[in-house]
């Protein structure tokens, strides 16, 4: 398995700011995601986060609204810019783990914009 | 048609019971198969996972997969209080590794 954080946990954002929520993993990993996951909706990806280049966005997310940064194999950051109402949800970060191939999820961050 | 089907319930069972949690897939390249569990206000566990058609178990957990009809199916027996939680089912194809979730399962378990 991995051990996975994220901070904060959780978050109550006024609308129009950002949010940056960072993502943590006790060992090196090649493979690092972001997903969303909306009140009674499944598990969407957001993107692929790729260290040392860009970011791989889902149709649907774009980086303006969700730049991510992956300065190295242990460390990633997701922002949520400019923020709505409709942006609440939770955020995970997941990675792939090899031998076997599996994903496994940090416990999330619970966000709240009004 | 949505790339993966699952109901949502809520499912409530006794304790001792065995649950039979389904979903439904659409896309044949699908090659890996997941189950998570997820309690409230926590992320996802993953709980099973496999690569072929047929079953694999272990404890109390059973996960099977039919690749011809595009089924998958977790079964839970002697369920218990703790097995609470939101089943997740996920599949996924190739070296990309994404996954494609279902909607998640609520089950209760009553003491």
């Amino acid at each position: 398995s991995a051990v996975i954080s994220q901070k904060p946990s959780r978050d109550i954002c006024q609308r129009g700011t950002s949010l940056t929520i960072q993502c943590q993993v006790d060992s090196q990993v090649t493979m690092m995601f972001w997903y969303r996951q909306q009140p009674g909706q499944s598990l969407t990806l957001i993107a692929t986060a790729n260290q040392g280049s860009e970011a791989t966005y889902e149709s649907g997310f774009v980086i303006d609204k969700f730049p991510i940064s992956r300065p190295n194999l242990t460390f990633s950051t997701l922002t949520v810019s400019n923020m709505s109402p409709e942006d609440s949800s939770i955020y995970l970060c997941s990675v792939v783990r090899a031998q076997p191939e599996t994903q496994y999820f940090g416990p999330g961050t619970r966000l709240l914009v009004l | 048609q949505k790339e993966v089907e699952q109901d949502p319930g809520p499912l409530s069972v006794p304790e001792g019971a065995i649950v039979s949690l389904n979903c439904t897939y659409s896309n044949s390249a699908f090659q890996y198969f997941m189950w998570y569990r997820q309690y409230s206000r926590k992320g996802p566990e993953l709980l099973m996972y496999t690569y072929s058609s047929g079953n694999k178990e272990d404890g109390r957990f059973t996960a099977q997969v039919d690749k011809s009809s595009k089924y998958i199916s977790l079964f839970i027996r002697d369920s218990q209080p703790s097995d609470s939680a939101t089943y997740l089912c996920a599949t996924g194809g190739g070296s990309n590794y994404k996954l494609t979730f279902g909607k998640g399962t609520l089950l209760t378990v009553n003491p």
